[in-house]
């Protein structure tokens, strides 16, 4: 149990469906991360927020929209996906974005597009 | 390509054994990380080294890093089947806070 917790677990969505992924962290820690990891592919970094404010968007589909709330809480909504979509996505938290710190990550969402 | 590349890919050995994992980068880092993610599951960290240090321990686990060479390695000595898992080392690089660079990993295989 590493404090980062991500609901679904499990999600299918068909192409034209909406959804949505919630991260929640209960480390107390002002950074939270979204990542997507595909098979055989290194894990990609999607977005990253700061005290609630994106510092990173790394040029991922508009259909893909990441929300914060509140240093807590992460949400990522889907909508339209496509198939080469289909992956685990992960929540990771962090105490800050300096350079020094490690990241704890949620156990994932196993994510299909039919 | 990606900035850190683990060697090998895969990795079979019999528990007890030691596992040495290798990780390659290319360019300057402000530290390196291991990390390991059992089938299916969210990634744990491991050990963080920085750029001015050679060596880390923990528990059965020791990490190298030659910046020179740009390499570390993981070594977990005295494997059980519980290190079953996939291996990844991530990089920090210079100035850029605290965004990891990931590699594809190494699947490590503990036979009972």
């Amino acid at each position: 149990e590493t404090g980062v917790t991500q609901t679904p677990r499990h999600l299918v969505m068909g192409m034209t469906n909406k959804k949505s992924l919630k991260c929640e962290q209960h480390l107390g820690h002002n950074a939270m991360y979204w990542y997507k990891q595909s098979a055989k592919k290194p894990l990609e970094l999607m977005f990253v927020y700061n005290f609630k404010e994106q510092t990173e968007n790394n040029s991922v589909p508009s259909r893909f929209s990441p929300e914060c709330p509140n240093s807590s809480h992460l949400f990522l909504h889907l909508h339209t996906l496509q198939p080469e979509d289909s992956a685990l996505y992960l929540c990771a938290s962090s105490p800050g974005t300096g350079g020094f710190y490690e990241q704890y990550f949620g156990p994932g969402t196993r994510l299909t597009v039919t | 390509s990606q900035q850190g590349e683990e060697d090998p890919q895969a990795l079979s050995i019999q528990e007890g054994e030691n596992a040495t994992m290798n990780c390659s980068y290319k360019t300057s880092i402000n530290n390196l990380q291991w990390y390991r993610q059992n089938s299916g599951r969210g990634l744990v960290h491991l050990i963080l080294i920085r750029s001015n240090e050679r060596e880390k321990h923990s528990g059965r686990l020791r990490v190298t890093l030659d910046t020179s060479k740009k390499s570390s390695s993981l070594l977990i000595t005295a494997s059980r089947a519980a290190d079953t898992a996939s291996y990844f080392c991530a990089t920090v690089l210079t100035g850029a806070n605290s965004k990891l660079t990931f590699g594809k990993g190494i699947t490590l295989s503990v036979r009972p």
